[in-house]
């Protein structure tokens, strides 16, 4: 089984500020990753896919990069509606389907 | 608009038995491969179970392997989830959600949940 461990559990920043959140894995997925987005009381959604490829309707503040083990997810600059938890998930390698532990990103 | 909302969450004692239910809408239902996904109060998320398109291929976590059943009526546009023999860790949000058409990959949309509490 894939593990996907993420960096910080919880991340403190301000409004209008870049938030860089990292996802590693214990194993190489190739560029098989996807990123969401969860806040409270609501479902989890898709941001990212295949690594760096931003879902339908996602803005372009969102990005991600990375391959084999290390990834990240970029907020250019944050918005108030973005405050939020943040899982990585890998499909290279399945079953099954792994998600990590989750970034809390809070007001600062 | 796709959609899928799910049903049947409830209180039951360990041991026992529960069905959820995932209505879908908004899209053909029968060409994509479903899954549940769960989250346990204030923690990360969990893949439980997957089927694909006619049910070629079903997975289950090691985590309920022997216990749940997966299955899909696609002319009823809908995804169950039979669990029995539940136990305390069994107790989450249950999502079922859609993956893309070409297999079970990403997880788009999810829907809104379904509450399963097992507690005596």
């Amino acid at each position: 089984e894939i593990v996907m461990t993420q960096s910080p559990a919880t991340l403190s920043v301000s409004p209008g500020e870049r938030a860089t959140l990292s996802c590693r894995a214990s194993q190489r997925v190739g560029s098989n990753l996807a990123w969401y987005q969860q806040k409270p009381g609501q479902p989890p959604r898709l941001l990212i896919y295949d690594a760096s490829v931003r879902a339908t309707g996602i803005p372009a503040r969102f990005s991600g990069s990375g391959s084999g083990t290390e990834f990240t997810l970029t907020i250019s600059s944050l918005q108030s509606e973005d405050f939020a938890v943040y899982f990585c998930q890998q499909y290279d390698q399945w079953p099954p389907w792994t998600f990590g532990q989750g970034t809390k990103v809070e007001i600062k | 608009e796709v959609q899928l909302v799910e049903s049947g969450g409830d209180l039951v004692k360990p041991g026992g038995s529960l069905r959820l239910s995932c209505a879908a809408s908004g899209f053909a239902f029968s060409d994509y491969s479903i899954s549940w996904v769960r989250q346990a109060p204030g923690k990360g998320l969990e893949w439980v179970s997957s089927i694909s398109r006619a049910s070629t291929y079903i997975h289950y976590a090691d985590s309920v392997k022997g216990r749940f059943n997966i299955s899909r009526d696609d002319a009823r546009n809908s995804l169950y989830l039979q669990m029995n023999s539940l136990r305390a860790e069994d107790t989450a949000v249950y999502y079922c959600a859609r993956s893309p058409i070409i297999g079970t990959r990403w997880f788009d949309p999810w829907g809104q949940g379904t509450l399963v509490t097992v507690s005596a």
